[in-house]
């Protein structure tokens, strides 16, 4: 069946340096993906959206990288902050099925 | 942007009753609805699709007997987890899409986390 997955679980990274998260996809129909960050207890936060007719979208501190040939999107955050800190998800539009997951770990 | 309200926002239940919640969407009307678990340290899992008027959509696996979504108007869902039994024990969320700078986005309610005891 279709599924969004990603490739780590957990990414530490330290203050002031940039993360990268993944996220790969297997519906070829998917046209539309949004990056949410959830905190703990709380439901999901919109982060960045793109469409599948653009390979790069940015926005304040975050970029999103969809590469369309190997089904795959990143997302980057630059300077990352300990407020970063949260689970990120990529989900597909279609029915907004999400992956599995990301937990961001900011340390000073 | 765009609100979702979701209530309760914690719930305990003793095992055997049933609990509902509530899903708003306070300043825009939607048509569809979802309705998401998210067990700990998983990822959200798409439970069913409510639509307004009509009867909802369930994912492969979820017992829509159990699970009763209504979505009587544009503006509210509700989720009724009948025979409620510790396993239930979860993390639920609501979401809808919305216009937002010219895009759909999805908002999410607050999630509502029930304890069956």
């Amino acid at each position: 069946g279709e599924s969004v997955g990603l490739h780590l679980p957990t990414l530490s990274v330290q203050e002031g340096d940039n993360s990268i998260i993944n996220c790969a996809y297997s519906n070829s129909a998917s046209d539309y993906f949004i990056w949410y960050k959830q905190e703990s207890g709380k439901g999901p936060q919109f982060i960045i959206d793109i469409r599948s007719n653009m390979d790069k979208r940015q926005g304040q501190r975050v970029t999103v990288l969809l590469n369309k040939t190997v089904k795959h999107l990143s997302l980057q955050i630059a300077a990352t902050q300990p407020g970063d800190s949260a689970v990120y998800f990529c989900a597909d539009t279609d029915k907004l099925i999400f992956g599995t997951g990301t937990r961001l770990q900011v340390f000073p | 942007g765009a609100v979702v309200s979701q209530h309760p926002s914690w719930v305990i239940c003793k095992s055997g009753t049933s609990v509902k919640i509530e899903c708003r969407s306070l300043d825009f009307q939607a048509t569809t609805m979802f309705w998401y678990r998210q067990f700990p340290k998983q990822s959200l899992m798409l439970m069913a699709t409510s639509n307004e008027g009509s009867k909802a959509t369930y994912e492969q696996g979820v017992e829509k007997d159990k699970f009763l979504i209504n979505h009587a108007s544009l503006t509210l869902s509700t989720l009724t987890v009948t025979s409620a039994h510790p396993e239930d024990s979860s993390f639920y969320i609501c979401s809808a899409f919305a216009l937002a700078d010219a895009n759909t986005e999805a908002f999410f309610g607050q999630g509502t986390r029930l304890t069956v005891v």
